[in-house]
């Protein structure tokens, strides 16, 4: 069955330090994988998304996420985090129907320290 | 601007309440979803329809329906309210293609049973 895990529900980070959150999946052929960001009290807003060609994918708000097969990875990056940055973040890949259902990651909660 | 609108922030109802929540997407996409958020779980499907009158129940439809009569509107009916049903609702509307696939996102809806 298509799942996807993010390891890390929560994560602090100094602000101004790198970030990474880490996304896995599992799935029966090429993925369609993206990136949302919720912060608190809103809706879902797309970071970054990958259907195919180069693995590493450039987002909004200086996020990019490199796609790598052989580890059925998205993990998500960013070299410098602002306060802003602090929200909920999840991982998903569209199921194998493509008719935009979503399986979704547990999610990643950000704080940033300043 | 791409919108999915959904009608009310917060909700506060009580067990037993028949409870409406509505969306309505201005983009004319024929995919739309409700979608339910509860901390450490992610986001799970509880209905999903491909058109007009058409539904298919998503992960977790037990004690929901749903009523799509227009294109732009997508009702998620909690028949008999239970407090087990107190979370966030998020629906959304996907515009579909083999290397375009994306969903948009209302503001979510958190409701509360008491």
């Amino acid at each position: 069955a298509q799942s996807v895990t993010q390891p890390d529900i929560h994560i602090t980070v100094s602000e101004g330090a790198s970030l990474e959150l880490r996304c896995n999946y599992s799935y029966g052929a090429t993925p369609y994988l993206f990136w949302y960001v919720q912060s608190p009290g809103q809706g879902l807003q797309l970071l970054l998304k990958y259907f195919s060609g180069d693995t590493l994918v450039q987002g909004i708000k200086g996020f990019e996420a490199e796609f790598k097969r052989s580890q059925s990875s998205f993990n998500l990056r960013k070299p410098s985090v602002h306060w802003s940055d602090a929200a909920e973040y999840f991982c998903a890949v569209v199921d194998l129907s493509n008719t935009g259902k979503l399986i979704f990651g547990q999610g990643t909660t950000l704080q940033v320290k300043p | 601007d791409v919108k999915v609108t959904q009608s009310s922030r917060y909700l506060v109802k009580r067990t037993g309440e028949k409870v409406f929540l509505e969306c309505v997407q201005d983009m004319d996409h024929e995919n739309m979803f409700w979608y339910r958020q509860d901390p450490g779980l992610g986001l799970r499907l509880i209905y999903f329809s491909y058109d007009v009158k058409m539904k298919e129940k998503g992960d977790i439809p037990e004690g929901y329906s749903v009523s799509r009569e227009k294109k732009e509107r997508f009702s998620l009916i909690l028949e008999s309210a239970s407090t087990n049903q107190t979370s966030m609702y998020l629906c959304a509307s996907a515009e579909v293609g083999p290397m375009n696939t994306e969903a948009f996102f209302g503001q979510g809806t958190r409701l509360t049973v008491v």
